[in-house]
């Protein structure tokens, strides 16, 4: 079975940043692409950033280019997504989710984690 | 970018009746030489994460019933929940997976009339 657990929100300041982690098993993690999606609180999903299978290729949301980095460990099954640069409007859910194959265009996201709230507020 | 569009933002259905959501996208999303729409659906419900329902518009996930059903080809894709369960209650997203930025429609909330 599929497990994706995120870890290491909570609340920082504007301007700061913050380290979030997802812990995948279950699936062979090296062989797929991986994702993180956000939900605003009361609001829809967006999309934030791809990485493929050997994070050799990334992609981006134009509201977190420059500002977020997406990164894995394949040796131990990690996703990473580093966020400086903070804002008021980061905050949100942040989901990892698996994608369907290796590489990172034409994805879709077969399987969620449970979301990690990162909250940016002074 | 492509705009994913749905309709409507909510909808209130009966159980056993059919419940249809409509998405639109701003440009096709037609993959021609393989003949794929790169379209999914998703069903989150309150206080879980999203979920994958359809693929391709049409192609069920895994444990999906067989009461949700994809249609559609280019630009305009619906949803149908053919008999409306409690357990179907949720919002729903289209989401095309064409080009990156991979973008969501806004949502449809689907509820008990």
């Amino acid at each position: 079975e599929v497990q994706l657990v995120e870890s290491g929100g909570g609340l920082v300041k504007p301007g700061g940043s913050l380290r979030i982690s997802c812990a995948a098993s279950g699936f062979s993690f090296s062989s797929y692409a991986m994702s993180w999606v956000r939900q605003a609180p009361g609001k829809g999903l967006e999309w934030v950033s791809t990485l493929s299978s050997t994070g050799e290729t990334t992609y981006y949301a134009d509201s977190v280019k420059g500002r977020f980095t997406i990164s894995r460990d394949n040796s131990n099954n990690l996703l990473y997504l580093q966020m400086n640069s903070l804002k008021v409007e980061d905050t949100a859910v942040y989901y990892c989710a698996k994608s369907q194959s290796p590489v990172g265009s034409a994805a879709f996201f077969d399987s969620w984690g449970q979301g990690n709230l990162v909250t940016v507020s002074s | 970018d492509i705009v994913m569009t749905q309709s409507p933002d909510s909808l209130a259905v009966s159980l056993g009746e059919r419940a249809t959501i409509n998405c639109k996208s701003s440009q096709s999303v037609l993959y021609s030489s393989l003949n794929k729409n790169y379209l999914a659906w998703y069903q989150q419900k309150p206080g879980q994460p999203p979920k994958l329902l359809l693929y391709w518009a049409s192609t069920r996930e895994s444990g999906v019933p067989d009461r949700f059903t994809g249609n559609g080809s280019g630009t305009d894709f619906t949803l149908t929940i053919s008999r409306l369960q409690a357990e179907d209650v949720a919002v729903y997203y289209c989401q095309q997976h064409y080009s990156s930025p991979r973008t969501f429609g806004q949502g449809t909330k689907v509820e008990i009339k």
